[in-house]
């Protein structure tokens, strides 16, 4: 299975701050990577699929990057409704893997 | 625009099998794949496995020999059996339509509200 690692598992932040989450996979997985972020109660929600286009809908304050085995997603300037859990996949290879989440929360 | 609602046994025991369904509104079943994710407690998701409109299934191979998922066209809905269940799989238990790029990247969108099931003696 291809592991996939975030970096840092832990964040915490200030409204307005930049941020950056890191997943890096264990194999080479061209583009198949996708970012959600998950609320206590709720389903996870895509917010960048294929390594960096913006689900629609979703606000420009989040962005991606990354190709093969490292990949970053971005939020430009936090707002309250933006702390939340965040988690990358794989879709790559079989079977789908996801990271091990990345909880942001409130400095 | 595809709604996914979904239902099913909450509390079980050890041995017993978790059925959960997971209806789709809004769309069709055809031309996708169907997804089944869950959560356990304080944990990161896991993929338990994905039908095709078809019927043909794919399994996580950690939970291949317990899981059947099953596809009801006429009811527009699809269904994940997991048996012999223990503690290990209490979790919050998701369905998910699989979105994909032909012949490329696919991704989980949108998702089922979620379904907490307690494996509990």
């Amino acid at each position: 299975d291809i592991q996939m690692t975030q970096s840092p598992s832990s964040l915490s932040a200030s409204v307005g701050d930049r941020v950056t989450i890191t997943c890096r996979a264990s194999q080479n997985i061209i583009s198949y990577l996708n970012w959600y972020q998950h609320k206590p109660g709720t389903a996870p929600k895509v917010l960048i699929y294929a390594a960096y286009t913006l689900q629609s809908g979703v606000s420009t304050r989040f962005s991606a990057s990354g190709s093969g085995t490292e990949f970053t997603l971005t939020i430009s300037s936090l707002q309250p409704e933006d702390f939340a859990t965040y988690y990358c996949q794989q879709s790559h290879s079989f079977p789908q893997t996801f990271g091990q989440g990345t909880k942001l929360e409130i400095k | 625009q595809v709604q996914l609602q979904q239902w099913g046994s909450g509390l079980l025991k050890p041995s017993e099998t978790l059925s959960l369904t997971c209806g789709v509104y809004g769309g069709s079943l055809s031309g996708y794949y169907w997804s089944w994710i869950r959560q356990a407690p304080g944990k990161g998701l896991e993929w338990i496995g994905d039908i095709d409109h078809l019927g043909y299934t794919y399994y996580s191979p950690s939970l291949k020999s317990r899981i059947i998922i099953s596809l009801d066209t006429s009811k527009n809905q699809f269904s994940l059996n997991l048996s012999s269940v223990t503690a290990a799989d209490t979790g919050v238990y998701y369905c998910a339509k699989v979105s994909r790029i032909p012949a490329g990247p696919k991704w989980f969108d949108p998702w089922g509200q979620g379904t907490l099931v307690t494996v509990s003696p």
